[in-house]
């Protein structure tokens, strides 16, 4: 049973531009969140996916959105990208949107703005 | 809104020897904790959580950690480690009785010096 998958595994881009992350869930699951992680930091909550819907939103400006597909596959779009958005972004999946439903984390998609 | 802080940003410690992972959150509400792990190059895994009922929490792995509201604390401990443990752990509190994403310290780097 593969776990969560998340591609690219690197990505560079340079100010300005916009991308594209994806994750697909863990088999079974129905719940996609959404984490950055700056060097040096503990992941920030970006937003949570159920149901095609966004259910929770952190604190992420608009040009952050998301999309999540039939299949419980998520993207995850930045806008107008920003030095600051370079991270590591972690996609977690999980069966039920509660913080105790337990959360599967990806490897994750590292992002360098140039 | 919850914050946490972990006290330490590295931890070295030798083979076999005890360890304390220190951290301490801050909330209004009921909170569930979580202790997550992230090995080089994956993603984080879920090493305990505290949601209710007693206040020591272990792990399969011989992790341990004590919720003390008083002291509004959730250290991880370990009696003996090993090479294996080597790795980033992060602590994260939920608010509201779950209800509330995660919010994640910034991270304990464990070093197993053999």
């Amino acid at each position: 049973d593969a776990g969560v998958t998340q591609s690219p595994t690197h990505l560079i881009k340079t100010r300005g531009q916009q991308v594209t992350l994806r994750c697909s869930p863990k088999s079974g699951h129905d719940t996609v969140s959404w984490y950055q992680q700056a060097l040096g930091q503990g992941p920030q909550f970006i937003f949570q996916y159920y149901e095609e819907e966004e259910r929770q939103r952190g604190n992420f400006p608009d040009r952050f959105s998301g999309h999540q597909f039939p299949n419980y596959s998520s993207e995850l779009n930045v806008n107008a990208l920003l030095l600051g958005d370079s991270a590591l972004y972690l996609c977690a999946s999980s069966l039920g949107t509660r913080v105790t439903d337990t959360q599967y984390f990806g490897p994750g998609t590292r992002l360098t703005v140039l | 809104a919850q914050s946490v802080t972990q006290l330490d940003s590295q931890v070295p410690v030798f083979e076999e020897a005890p360890v304390e992972l220190r951290c301490n959150y801050s909330s209004s509400v009921s909170v569930y904790l979580f202790w997550y792990v992230q090995y080089p190059n994956q993603g984080l895994q879920l090493l305990l959580k505290y949601l209710s009922g007693s206040t020591l929490v272990e792990s399969i792995n011989g992790f341990e950690a004590e919720f003390n509201k008083s002291q509004t604390s959730f250290h991880l401990r370990k009696p003996s480690v090993h090479i294996s443990d080597t790795a980033e752990y992060f602590c994260a509190v939920s608010g509201d009785s779950g209800n509330t994403p995660l919010v994640f310290g910034k991270g304990t780097r464990l070093s197993v010096i053999a």
